[in-house]
């Protein structure tokens, strides 16, 4: 069973860069799967954020791109979401997830970010 | 960009009743491609149904998944009161945003 926990700064102030961590246990990060970013902000829906892959290949949601950096860790089986410049739009709750079959069975509990000065 | 709607925006239903959930993508995306979530307050998502029609591991078979094209569509038999919460359809697509959500369905059982 993969299990995956999401760490990081909870308050992160406007123009600054949000730092997340997603500890991965159950299953080695470099196996065949997309490892996934997904945030959803107070009282609204979901919006994929971005991936990585086994072999470090990336994607990202298109408006974010510029922004937006995931990278891994294989040593510590773990990966992380990077979001440079955020504003006050970028306070959600940001969940790590994975999965095969194009969509995600495991996910963390979540993290809250706040944008406030 | 493919975008996802869904009907209807609140369904609200008694127990032991018949819930059916629609998910209307803008373009055709292949049944490999659709996946339904629920989600309680506070909680993370949980995924039901893969490829439109696959149930995920410990998800119990009052749950249905069916459609194809641009109409999908969610049904769950004999609710339950803790059926109560948010069901998110989401695609997978091969050009960029590889995963959009639709805007859920808020599902309450009095």
């Amino acid at each position: 069973q993969v299990q995956l926990r999401e760490s990081g700064s909870g308050l992160v102030k406007p123009s600054e860069t949000l730092s997340l961590t997603c500890a991965v246990s159950g299953d080695s990060i470099t196996s065949y799967r997309w490892w996934s970013w997904v945030r959803q902000p107070p009282g609204k829906g979901l919006e994929w954020i971005g991936e990585i892959f086994h072999d470090g290949a990336t994607n990202y949601y298109p408006s974010l791109m510029s922004r937006v950096t995931i990278s891994m860790d294989k040593s510590n089986n773990q990966f992380s979401l990077r979001l440079t410049s955020v504003t006050a739009a970028d306070t959600a709750v940001y969940y790590c997830a994975s999965g095969n079959d194009y969509s995600w069975a495991y996910w963390g509990q979540g993290i809250l970010v706040t944008v406030s000065s | 960009e493919i975008v996802l709607t869904q009907s209807p925006g609140t369904l609200s239903l008694s127990p032991g009743d018949r819930a059916t959930l629609s998910c209307r993508t803008s373009q055709r995306i292949s049944s490999n491609y659709l996946a339904w979530y629920q989600q309680q307050p506070g909680q993370a998502p949980r995924l039901l149904i893969f490829g439109t029609f696959n149930r995920a591991t410990g998800i119990p078979d009052r749950f249905g998944g069916s459609g194809s094209g641009t109409d999908f569509t969610l049904t769950i038999s004999r609710l339950e009161p803790e059926d109560s919460a948010m069901y998110y359809c989401q695609q997978y697509g091969t050009s960029p945003p590889r995963y959009t959500f639709g805007p859920g369905t808020k599902l309450e059982i009095k």
